[in-house]
């Protein structure tokens, strides 16, 4: 099945500073991926939607200034959070559809803490 | 705007007992359901997903789900659950143009001897 890798696992970085998620599709094209952002015993809010080559659409209350998402291949999409702070920290998790079967799978998740 | 209510936040059971998940879903437009099962700090699994076709869903582990259009729910259903299916289960809709999937906001299934 589609397999979409989530990189890093988990990341601890002192306040003010970026952080870089990547997430890749591995035995598919993406033309479009999905990041989610999932609080402690919540539901996975949508970010962002973003395709290959244009701006990602951001979702409404979202800081597209502080969450940089780029999706500059058919395969990789890259979620950047600028100048964290102890409130960024959270799981963040990509998606991509499959347009083989109009499915989605998820990667594994990014845990980040801000310190 | 498509939404969906997980009608349960938490359900307890014991192991072998049969459960239900309810997932209760809104939409203008048809809609694509899915199911998926998340584990202690890890990403999400697919369980199953509806498209088209049978409205009867068997998915992965031996659970399954119904369409129900005229009720707009996709309950998700396992005749006899293992310790091992204790998790998080999140019930989820796109349209069919392939936007984001939208959350519910998940049910914790806790599964006990």
């Amino acid at each position: 099945g589609a397999v979409v890798s989530q990189h890093p696992s988990r990341v601890i970085c002192k306040s003010g500073t970026s952080v870089k998620i990547e997430c890749r599709s591995l035995d598919f094209q993406a033309t479009t991926m999905f990041w989610y952002r999932q609080f402690p015993k919540k539901s996975l809010m949508l970010m962002a939607t973003s395709n290959e080559g244009s701006k990602a659409t951001y979702e409404q209350g979202v800081e597209k200034d502080k969450f940089l998402i780029n999706h500059a291949s058919l395969t990789l999409s890259t979620l950047t959070v600028t100048s964290a702070h102890p409130e960024d920290s959270s799981f963040y998790i990509c998606s991509a559809r499959d347009n083989r079967d109009r499915g989605y799978t998820f990667g594994s998740g990014t845990r980040l803490t801000v310190v | 705007a498509q939404s969906v209510t997980q009608l349960d936040s938490q359900v307890p059971v014991f192991e072998e007992a049969p459960v239900e998940l309810r997932c209760n879903y809104s939409s203008s437009v048809s809609v694509y359901l899915f199911w998926y099962v998340q584990y202690p700090n890890q990403g999400l699994q697919l369980l199953l997903k509806y498209l088209s076709g049978s409205t009867l869903v068997k998915g992965i582990n031996g659970f399954e789900a119904e369409f129900n259009k005229s009720q707009t729910s996709f309950h998700l259903r396992k005749p006899s659950v293992h310790i091992s299916d204790t998790a998080e289960y999140f019930c989820a809709v796109s349209n069919q143009a392939g936007t984001a999937l939208i959350f519910g906001k998940g049910t914790t299934l806790s599964v006990s001897s």
